[in-house]
């Protein structure tokens, strides 16, 4: 069964770092992309960013290019979102999700329950 | 980056209706296309993906349609369960985007 466990939501003041984590269990990690998908309170979903299945390939949304950084670690099936210069419009619950494939953009089919970070 | 323009916004209908959503693409986006459902404090549950083919478990009055760049969802004889809003995501190219978000209540 895939598991997609998502912690290290806190709050955080404007201009604080933090790193998200999601520990993923049940299939083969290093052989699918990962997503990270975000929502504000009381808002719509919003594609952050991705990482190939290798962690070689990585993309962001504009809004957090430069501030946000993705990466894995396929050895511990561990995929970790570092984030820096946080500001109130970073407040969401941060979701992580397995892609269908491992390197080219397809179909998110897994999401974990996600970890809520907020800045104030 | 690819938009998505989703309509309606929201929508109020009753059980047994017949409720299309729409999502336009700014480009194509071949049948890269997944709809989602959410319920308040749930995770997004994916209903369809790749325009037409249904999750496993989703009951068959969910389907899903394309012409050119509008995409469509839609749900056959609501049922109360299905009160929750829908989004549209492309995943044809980086970033992926969603739609807006169509809420479903009851009239």
């Amino acid at each position: 069964e895939v598991q997609l466990l998502e912690s290290g939501g806190d709050l955080k003041q404007p201009g604080g770092s933090l790193r998200l984590s999601c520990a993923a269990s049940g299939f083969s990690f290093g052989g699918y992309a990962m997503s990270w998908v975000r929502q504000a309170p009381g808002k719509g979903l919003e594609w952050v960013s991705g990482i190939s299945g290798s962690g070689a390939t990585t993309y962001y949304v504009d809004s957090v290019r430069g501030r946000f950084t993705i990466s894995r670690d396929n050895s511990q099936n561990t995929l970790y979102l570092h984030m820096h210069s946080l500001g109130a419009e970073d407040t969401a619950v941060y979701y992580c999700a397995k892609a269908e494939r491992g390197y080219s953009p397809s179909s998110l089919d897994y999401w974990g329950q996600g970890t809520l970070v907020s800045v104030s | 980056d690819i938009q998505m323009t989703q309509s309606p916004s929201s929508l109020s209908a009753s059980v047994g209706d017949r409720v299309t959503i729409t999502c336009r693409a700014s480009q194509d986006i071949r049948n890269d296309l997944d709809w989602y459902q959410q319920k308040p404090g749930k995770v997004p549950k994916r209903l369809i993906y790749g325009t037409f083919t249904l999750q496993s478990g989703v009951p068959s009055r969910f389907s899903g349609s394309r012409f050119e760049t509008e995409f469509n969802l839609t749900i056959n004889s609501l049922q109360s369960e299905d009160f929750a809003t829908y989004y549209c995501l492309q995943h044809t190219t980086y970033p992926y985007t969603f739609g807006q978000g169509t809420k479903v209540d009851i009239k």
